[in-house]
């Protein structure tokens, strides 16, 4: 089974354009998370997309946006870039459902972001 | 606030010895716990996870974690490491109830393995 596939894997963008990361998960799941690392904040999640629907949100700002397609495909878009926003954006994938197995993720490799 | 904690930045261990990586968490209620290994310049790998049942549980590549209620600890350890362990780890959280697929992670553990 392939796993998480994310487009493209490196970008590099100016301060105040936008951008679109793409992420497809594995077949079958239907939940897609989005995180950002840095090493200054470590790991922080996004926001989490299910059957479409926008299920959980973190503390980013409205800058920072996704969305699901029917095929569970997810992306991100971050507008208006700042130069802070350089980071690693890793996407997981999931079952999405409420029993054990389905509480496992499993992350891309992710997109390398620069803003210059 | 809800936390994990990975109270070392990194763990030197010589090869064939056993191995720790330390984790505690702050949250509220019973957590669902979570380990996760990164190699350079690739994604989070999932190694194991407690949900409920025997504290001990175990995952994969030989490692295996011990859930400590009452010490709100989640380590993991392995018997004999291996070079190839070399690696960054991080302990993630996500609460049981309304947390769905958010995933709180500590600052990550860097392990390095000598031979």
């Amino acid at each position: 089974k392939a796993g998480v596939t994310q487009t493209p894997r490196y970008l590099i963008k100016t301060r105040g354009q936008q951008v679109t990361l793409s992420c497809s998960p594995i077949s079958g799941h239907r939940s897609v998370s989005w995180y950002q690392q840095t090493p200054g904040q470590g790991l922080q999640f996004l926001f989490e997309y299910f059957s479409e629907t926008q299920r959980n949100k973190g503390n980013f700002p409205g800058r920072f946006s996704g969305r699901q397609f029917s095929n569970s495909r997810s992306e991100m878009n971050v507008s208006t870039l700042e130069l802070g926003d350089s980071a690693l954006y890793l996407c997981a994938s999931s079952l999405g459902g409420l029993t054990g197995t389905s509480y496992e993720q499993y992350f891309g490799p992710g997109t390398r972001l620069t803003v210059t | 606030a809800q936390s994990v904690a990975q109270p070392e930045d990194q763990v030197n261990v010589a090869e064939g010895n056993p191995l720790t990586v330390k984790c505690t968490y702050s949250v509220s209620g019973n957590p669902y716990l979570f380990w996760y290994v990164q190699y350079p310049n690739r994604g989070l790998q999932f190694l194991l996870k407690y949900i409920t049942g025997d504290n001990l549980v175990k995952g994969s590549y030989g490692f295996e974690a011990e859930f400590n209620k009452s010490q709100t600890s989640f380590h993991l350890k392995k018997p004999s490491a291996l070079v190839s362990d070399s690696a960054l780890y991080f302990c993630a959280v996500r609460l049981r109830s309304g947390g769905y697929n958010k995933l709180i992670f500590g600052a990550g553990t860097r392990l390095a393995v000598h031979p």
